[in-house]
């Protein structure tokens, strides 16, 4: 069946970095975008970018410019997110999530979804 | 960036009753060349991912329940559960995919 599968959750110290990564199974990998949205405890969605599947193109929120990398590995079907310099309140729930394609595009409506990685940043 | 605005922020039904959520986005999401509203809804129940549950604002996404619609146009939308079950407590998302910069609604938490 068509999921995605997120690496584990991982502790972090204020100023380091993580790298969660999203290996997708059931579809093809390269006719897809992969998003990252994250969730801080209690608190609502915050989307972080996009990575085309395809082309490797990356588009970042403003807010995470300079800090976050979006890669794939084609070979693996896998998506990763690299985050740096890790603050306190980047404490979140991050998710991957496939876009929907169908046949006028693709779109940002996420239709698949992995489990989520939980990231504490603390010191 | 287009903020989305949800209402009411909780909302308490009583099962069998309908539910109505609120969605306002700060400028239309519909999109002129394919007469489309870029406008998904999501249920969120705790410690799972988000289900997507309708797109383009009135789609429902395969294996989603009929009582479960999605309408509005522009800049107004409505998600409405028609007849509440107790599997429906979650919280509900809207979010616009009018821009390349996507971006949520607050939520809406349903309980019965």
């Amino acid at each position: 069946q068509v999921q995605l599968v997120q690496s584990g959750a991982e502790v972090k110290k204020p100023g380091a970095s993580v790298k969660v990564s999203c290996k997708a199974s059931g579809y093809t990998f390269s006719g897809h975008y992969i998003h990252w949205v994250r969730q801080a405890p209690g608190q609502g969605l915050e989307r972080m970018g996009w990575i085309n599947g395809n082309s490797g193109a990356t588009n970042y929120a403003q807010k995470f410019e300079g800090r976050v990398t979006m890669t794939r590995d084609t070979s693996i079907n896998t998506a990763y997110m690299d985050l740096r310099s890790l603050r306190s309140d980047d404490t979140a729930v991050y998710y991957c999530a496939r876009g929907h394609c169908s046949g006028i595009g693709c779109h940002d409506v996420f239709d698949i979804w992995g489990q989520g990685t939980m990231v504490t940043v603390s010191s | 960036d287009i903020v989305m605005t949800q209402s009411p922020d909780s909302l308490a039904v009583s099962l069998g009753e309908r539910a109505t959520i609120n969605c306002k986005s700060s400028q239309s999401v519909l999109y002129s060349s394919n007469n489309k509203n870029h406008l998904a809804w999501y249920q969120q129940k705790p410690g799972q991912p988000p289900k997507l549950l309708i797109y383009w604002a009135s789609t429902r996404e395969s294996g989603v329940p009929d009582r479960f619609s999605g309408s509005g146009s522009g800049t107004d939308f409505t998600l409405t559960i028609s007849s509440l079950q107790a599997e429906d407590v979650a919280v509900y998302y809207c979010q616009q995919y009018y821009i390349t910069q996507s971006s949520f609604g607050q939520g809406t938490k349903l309980e019965i």
